[in-house]
């Protein structure tokens, strides 16, 4: 059964057009992240929720903005997307308790940009 | 500086052989953890295996197991008996600091391609 889900799988729009990414989890995990990943590169994270507290990483753009509107699910918003914000974006989930728990990832959705 | 380095772009190894897939890292962090994940083309990221900056022994997980060596500062994934479902890229990553919450710094990746 899959515990952290990403939908869609696939998402097509077009340059300008504000798009958003889901991510559910039946985990209860307290922490919530999300990573891009462009073609043939590593996961690069761009932000991530503790409980309600957001931390955005120094050099993720203002483009991308995030929601938590409660502990299963958390969105991406991208308000103007361009062409070089093409890539897969990984959606994960851990729990605080220890630095030794993985963090467990959806499938990700391929976003791609017209 | 990188903080995870992968000197591996891409690996072709025989079925049924061993393979070692070489990580190292920099930090100046005392407590720190270090994962394993696989990706198949299929896009997901699977959880192979975790070694914590104070654990003594070396990590294993069935096939996999991990050669810690702190010391040097490297984390080599190590696949005993190499099966053609193993074709994937393996993505080093290291979590800093004590705390469970904080992101994972990811590595370029190694693309292993297991031949019949």
């Amino acid at each position: 059964d899959a515990m952290v889900i990403q939908n869609p799988r696939y998402q097509v729009t077009q340059f300008g057009k504000p798009v958003t990414l889901s991510c559910s989890q039946t985990l209860n995990h307290n922490v919530m992240y999300w990573y891009q990943q462009k073609s043939s590169q590593a996961p690069k994270l761009l932000f991530h929720y503790y409980d309600k507290d957001f931390n955005n990483e120094a050099d993720t753009p203002d483009n991308f903005q995030s929601r938590r509107p409660n502990t299963s699910f958390c969105f991406l918003d991208i308000r103007s997307p361009g062409l070089g914000d093409a890539a897969m974006y990984l959606c994960a989930t851990s729990t605080r308790l220890n630095s030794n728990q993985p963090q467990h990832f959806g499938d990700g959705t391929r976003l791609s940009i017209l | 500086a990188q903080k995870i380095t992968q000197t591996q772009p891409g690996m072709f190894v025989q079925e049924k052989e061993a393979v070692t897939l070489d990580c190292t890292y920099d930090t100046s962090d005392q407590s720190y953890g270090l994962f394993w994940y696989k990706q198949p083309s299929s896009g997901e990221m699977i959880f192979l295996i975790y070694q914590g900056s104070y654990d003594e022994q070396n990590a294993t997980e069935g096939r996999y197991s991990l050669n810690f060596q702190k010391a040097r500062k490297s984390a080599n994934l190590v696949i005993s008996a190499s099966q053609l479902g193993d074709s994937a890229m393996y993505f080093c990553a290291m979590r800093e600091g004590g705390g469970g919450a904080d992101g994972l710094t990811f590595g370029k990746g190694t693309h292993l391609i297991i031949q019949p």
